[in-house]
């Protein structure tokens, strides 16, 4: 059964700050994995969707690599704003199943 | 402009009721799913649809019953029977099956057992 893992669960940066977020799945067999991001009370926006043949995606500051054979994906935010704070979660699909979410990575970015 | 919607925003149900809570999606989608999102625990898969009058249950399906009559609709019964309901639940819909395309979400419905 697929599991995902998001480290770190918490991450507090300043303004400013590049940063790295990770993701980590134990069946490599995947179509594609998923980006979000949640903020408090509210739906999952998207933000990155990789394809299995794909290494990486980038949107705006945001990049997203991904290594299937490892099992690994990680979400690089550049400059980062007070406005990126929120939690960030990583999802894929697998065999016939529907996505299989992380925990999340809950992010603060400092002014 | 398409999207998902679900109502209502907020639910409040007593002891022994059955509620319902909407997700209708104008994207002509033909895959939708409902997830159950408790703190520290993340999204739980509780109930999915691929085609219309077809459902698969989740990993926490119990408690729980839904319906696909229309290909917009998707609405989610929780019954007396789910013990612990308090939760935010999201509804998604996906083109093309489970896994060539990406998820597309709603607001969600937070439900409370007063």
């Amino acid at each position: 059964k697929q599991e995902v893992t998001q480290i770190p669960a918490a991450l507090s940066v300043p303004e400013g700050e590049n940063l790295v977020l990770n993701c980590s799945f134990t069946d490599s067999a995947i179509y594609n994995l998923q980006w979000f991001r949640q903020d408090p009370g509210k739906g999952l926006t998207s933000l990155l969707l990789i394809q299995s043949s794909q290494r990486e995606q980038t949107s705006g500051r945001l990049n997203a690599s991904l290594d299937k054979s490892s099992g690994r994906s990680t979400l690089y935010i550049a400059a980062s704003q007070p406005g990126d704070s929120a939690t960030y979660l990583c999802a894929v699909p697998s065999g016939n199943t529907p996505l299989v979410f992380g925990k999340g990575t809950r992010l603060s970015v400092i002014a | 402009d398409g999207g998902i919607t679900q109502s209502p925003k907020y639910l409040f149900r007593k002891e022994g009721q059955n509620v319902t809570l909407s997700c209708e999606q104008n994207l002509n989608h033909d895959a939708m799913y409902w997830y159950r999102q408790d703190p520290g625990q993340g999204l739980r898969l509780i109930y999915y649809s691929q085609i219309v009058n077809d459902f698969q249950k989740g990993d926490i399906a119990e408690g729980y019953s839904v319906s696909r009559e229309k290909k917009e609709s998707f609405p989610l019964t929780v019954t007396s029977a789910q013990k612990n309901p308090t939760a935010f639940y999201l509804c998604a819909s996906s083109t093309k099956g489970l896994a060539d395309y990406g998820y597309t979400f709603g607001s969600g419905t937070r439900l409370t057992v007063v």
